[in-house]
C-alpha cells in the first residue's frame, strides 16, 4: 500500500495570504488528486495533478486560486491563494497505485483555518 | 445536484443496535466504493462493489450493490463505539479514478 505524508497537517492562516500544502508518497503512483472537504461536508475533487504539465481542474476550481505542481511521480503541491474564511477546509491528497489503477489511497489531510 | 445521495445524514444509536446506510443515484456506476473517515484522518477504503446485485461482507459490515448499479447499501450488525465515523460512498462516473463522493452519513455509536 502507498503511504502518503501531507504537510502541514494543520495551520491557521491570515486572510489574504497563500499557503502551499505538500503531498509526498513513498512509492511511485500513476495518478494524484487533490480534494477539499469543507467542515461537516463530503469530499469534492479540486483537480488531477499531472506530472510535468498543468493540472486538470474540475468545474468551480481554477488555477489562479489553486495552483498545483507535480514535478515527479511521488510528489505534488497544492497552493491555496489569497485565502478567505470560505477556504477553511481539510485538503486531501489522494493517489492511485498499481497498473490497474484500482487502489485509491488518501493522505490524512491538511486542516486549514483562515482567520 | 448531488450525484450520490446518502441517507440518513446523521445517525446516533446505542451499542448493539443494527443500522443501514443508503447510497442512491440516478446514474449508473461501474463500481461503488465505501469509505470510513475518522476525525483528523483521511478516508479509508472499506470495500469496492462491482457487480450488480453483489453482496460483500466485512466482519459485521454487509455491503450490497443494486441490480441496476445505481445504488448501494451498508448494513452494520451489532454496532460498536469503534464504528463511529463518517461513512462515504463514492464512485467514478464513466469509470476511471476521479471519484465523486456521496453526501456522507455521520454515525455515532454510544455505550
Amino acid at each position: 500500500s502507498a503511504v502518503i505524508s501531507q504537510k502541514p497537517s494543520r495551520d491557521i492562516c491570515q486572510r489574504g495570504t497563500s499557503l502551499t500544502i505538500q503531498c509526498q508518497v513513498d512509492s511511485q503512483v500513476t495518478m494524484m488528486f487533490w480534494y477539499r472537504q469543507q467542515p461537516g461536508q463530503s469530499l469534492t475533487l479540486i483537480a488531477t495533478a499531472n506530472q510535468g504539465s498543468e493540472a486538470t481542474y474540475e468545474s468551480g476550481f481554477v488555477i489562479d486560486k489553486f495552483p498545483i505542481s507535480r514535478p515527479n511521480l511521488t510528489f505534488s503541491t497544492l497552493t491555496v491563494s489569497n485565502m478567505s474564511p470560505e477556504d477553511s477546509s481539510i485538503y486531501l491528497c489522494s493517489v492511485v497505485q498499481g497498473s490497474t489503477g484500482n487502489t485509491i489511497y488518501f493522505g490524512e489531510g491538511s486542516w486549514l483555518t483562515v482567520v | 445536484t448531488q450525484l450520490l445521495e446518502q441517507s440518513p445524514q446523521f445517525l446516533s444509536i446505542q451499542e448493539g443496535e443494527n443500522l443501514t446506510v443508503y447510497c442512491n443515484s440516478s446514474s449508473v456506476f461501474s463500481s461503488l466504493q465505501w469509505y470510513r473517515q475518522e476525525p483528523g484522518e483521511g478516508p479509508v477504503l472499506l470495500v469496492t462493489v462491482v457487480t450488480g446485485g453483489e453482496v460483500k461482507k466485512l466482519k459485521r459490515l454487509t455491503f450490497q450493490f443494486g441490480d441496476a448499479r445505481k445504488d448501494s447499501s451498508l448494513h452494520i450488525t451489532a454496532a460498536q463505539p469503534g464504528d463511529t465515523g463518517l461513512y462515504l460512498c463514492a464512485g467514478a462516473p464513466g469509470g476511471g479514478n476521479k471519484l465523486t463522493f456521496g453526501t456522507g452519513t455521520q454515525l455515532k455509536v454510544e455505550l
